[in-house]
């Protein structure tokens, strides 16, 4: 059974940083791309980011590049997303997902809160 | 990157068909099949219900269906019932190497 569980959210003051992580189990974690996808309260679904299987390729919106960074460690079958400068339009439930640019996604975690606020 | 345009709302009776519309460009949904769709139930993480345009998971019920017509994805929900009830997201790839997702789509079964 396909698993990823998010964690690492919480509340952050405008300019801060915060480390999202997600943990995979259920499949072969070093052969799928993953992403982050975010929702604003009340509001509609926003692809932040992905990383290809290898963690050799990554992309991000422009909303967040410059500002946050996706990677991955294999030998935890964990996925990450840096977010620095955070501001108050980035607060939102932050899922993590399987699937990337190329395939599409098919599970996803149950989200991390992430609040940005002073 | 804009949103794909998808109706705000979308209703009908139970045991009736509807059918959902993600409009966007030669640039995403018109040049590629990375085309999918997503089911929201409030307080729930989205569900995959359609990839690569037409194709449908195990274990989701064959009343679901998706379809492409130029820039233009569709997904049809054939006898309705009242679990259909939720918002549903279209999401595609773009040519920015990018993915984008629709505005979103609430169904309402009356």
């Amino acid at each position: 059974e396909v698993q990823l569980l998010d964690s690492g959210g919480g509340l952050v003051q405008p300019g801060g940083s915060l480390r999202l992580s997600c943990a995979a189990s259920g499949f072969t974690f070093s052969s799928s791309a993953m992403s982050w996808v975010r929702q604003a309260p009340g509001k509609g679904l926003e692809w932040v980011s992905s990383i290809t299987g290898s963690g050799g390729s990554t992309y991000y919106a422009d909303s967040v590049k410059g500002r946050f960074t996706i990677s991955r460690d294999n030998s935890k079958n964990t996925v990450y997303l840096q977010m620095n400068s955070l501001r108050g339009d980035d607060t939102a439930l932050y899922y993590c997902a399987r699937g990337g640019l190329l395939v599409d996604i098919t599970y996803w975690g149950q989200g991390t809160l992430v609040t940005v606020s002073s | 990157q804009s949103a794909l345009t998808q109706p705000a709302s979308v209703s009908g009776s139970p045991g009736q068909s509807i059918t959902i519309s993600c409009t966007g460009t030669s640039s995403d949904v018109g040049g590629y099949n990375y085309v999918s769709w997503y089911q929201q139930h409030p307080g729930k993480a989205p569900k995959l219900m359609i990839y690569n345009v037409s194709n449908r998971p195990s274990g989701v019920s064959n009343r679901f269906s998706g379809s492409k017509s130029g820039n233009t994805a569709s997904l049809t929900i054939s006898g309705l019932q009242a679990e259909d009830d939720g918002d549903y997201y279209c999401c595609s790839y773009t040519s920015s190497s990018t993915r984008v997702f629709g505005t979103g789509t609430k169904v309402t079964v009356l």
